[in-house]
């Protein structure tokens, strides 16, 4: 079964870091672009950052350009999320997603999510 | 960056009814478009890629059609389990973005 897995969210004050991990399984981790994608309480979807299969692409949404790093570990089937100098912004259930192309790039499998909440 | 609009914000309908929601692009983005659902306190799932295409395991009751700036989301016939957000999502270019989203209730 195609699955991935999140964990690493929890309770971080303002100006704190934390790291997210996804572990995938039932696929071919290193052939995949694979991404992040939060929501903020009673919001709508937000991408995050996408990495292609050798890391030599990465993309990032503007508001966390500089203090987020996505990373992978193919040997491992992992991806990863380092947040720093979190904000109150930033609170929001984060998403692993892989990205898949067939005309055009679209996710098409989700994690069940992990919270970050960015509070004092 | 790419700006999705989508109408309407929600909608009331019932079981049987045809639907559409409706999703513009602020710039062309050729069928580089994607429909999610979404059920409350869930994970987003992919139904609709490449503006028409039906995801595996999807029911044919959902369709897209579209290209360029404008693009439609249709439920044939609405079943309870499709009362849901949807959100629309171009990957012309990152920054990738998603419209608002939709929320279908009874």
């Amino acid at each position: 079964e195609v699955q991935l897995v999140e964990s690493g969210g929890g309770l971080v004050r303002p100006g704190g870091s934390l790291r997210l991990s996804c572990a995938a399984s039932g696929f071919t981790f290193s052939n995949y672009w694979m991404g992040w994608v939060r929501q903020g309480p009673g919001k709508g979807l937000e991408w995050v950052a996408n990495i292609k299969p050798d890391e030599t692409e990465k993309y990032y949404v503007e508001s966390v350009r500089g203090r987020f790093t996505i990373s992978r570990d193919n040997a491992k089937d992992s991806l990863s999320l380092e947040m720093n100098s979190l904000r109150s912004e930033d609170t929001a259930v984060y998403y692993c997603a892989r990205v898949a192309w067939r005309s055009g790039y679209h996710m098409d499998v989700w994690g069940k999510g992990t919270t970050v909440t960015v509070s004092s | 960056d790419i700006q999705m609009t989508q109408s309407p914000s929600s909608l009331s309908a019932s079981v049987g009814d045809r639907i559409t929601i409706t999703c513009r692009a602020s710039q062309s983005i050729s069928m580089y478009l994607n429909w999610y659902q979404q059920k409350l306190g869930r994970a987003p799932k992919l139904l609709i890629y490449a503006a028409s295409s039906l995801h595996a395991g999807v029911p044919s009751r959902f369709s897209g059609s579209g290209s360029g700036t404008d693009f439609i989301l249709t439920i044939s016939s609405l079943q309870p389990e499709d009362f849901a957000t949807y959100y629309c999502h171009q990957s012309l270019r990152a920054p990738w973005t998603f419209g608002q989203g939709t929320k279908v209730e009874i």
